[in-house]
């Protein structure tokens, strides 16, 4: 059974720069596995920031960039804004047509 | 404008059945694999299904591997998920949604507003 990991939250300043991360519960994510990135807010569909570890999504912001940090996929929010307090969250492409989810991060900007 | 949108969600029976649809515009819908991918109420995104471009290829999560069948009609730019034998822990909204290249199976780049599924007597 594969575990996509995130951290269920962290916090923020304004202004500041936040690195969110996601791994696996057992091996190390590359860019094999073709990581995304997605925010959500509350009431609303995901919307995509970044596919194929670092590829920004249509319209989305620089301060929102992807890579892989060590054995994780990772998002850096840099410049940290009011609106980007919303869950985030990766998945990554498992092979033979499978997908999996971590189960999201709670980001608080305060 | 490179669009999805989903329909056919409701209230269902345990044991029921449903079909959602997912119309696609703004996109040469025949070249994509697409994705179904749900949440249930105050969880996280669950991928689901995705079939291939041609819709000869087909992949389910365990959690509905047996009850779901998912298929497309290229000529109408639609793509559907059947979900049989529906239990409680079906019940989500269930959003479609395409990925950004054509061909290949990973990552979802544009999604729909999705379609809410209840499952309740």
């Amino acid at each position: 059974q594969t575990v996509v990991t995130q951290e269920p939250s962290f916090s923020v300043s304004p202004g500041g720069t936040v690195t969110l991360t996601c791994g696996l519960s057992s091996g190390s994510v590359s860019t094999s596995l073709y990581p995304s990135w997605y925010q959500q807010t509350p009431g609303q569909a995901p919307r995509t920031l970044i596919y194929s570890t670092n590829t920004r999504s249509s319209g989305v912001p620089d301060r929102f960039s992807g890579s892989i940090l060590g054995k994780k996929a990772a998002l850096t929010i840099t410049g940290a804004q009011a609106d980007d307090e919303s869950d985030y969250y990766c998945v990554l492409y498992m092979g033979s047509g499978f997908s999996v989810f971590g189960g999201g991060t709670k980001l608080t900007v305060l | 404008e490179v669009q999805v949108l989903e329909s056919g969600g409701g209230l269902v029976q345990p044991g029921g059945s449903l079909r959602l649809s997912c119309a696609a515009s703004g996109f040469t819908f025949s070249s994509y694999a697409m994705t179904w991918v749900r949440q249930a109420p105050g969880k996280g995104l669950e991928w689901v299904s995705l079939i291939s471009a041609s819709g000869v290829s087909t992949y389910f999560a365990d959690s509905v591997k047996g009850r779901f069948t998912i298929s497309r009609d290229n000529s109408k730019n639609t793509v559907y998920l059947q979900m049989n034998s529906l239990r409680a822990e079906d019940t989500a909204i269930y959003y479609c949604a395409k990925p950004p290249y054509a061909h290949y199976y990973y990552g979802m780049e544009v999604w729909g507003q999705g379609t809410t599924v209840t499952v309740s007597s």
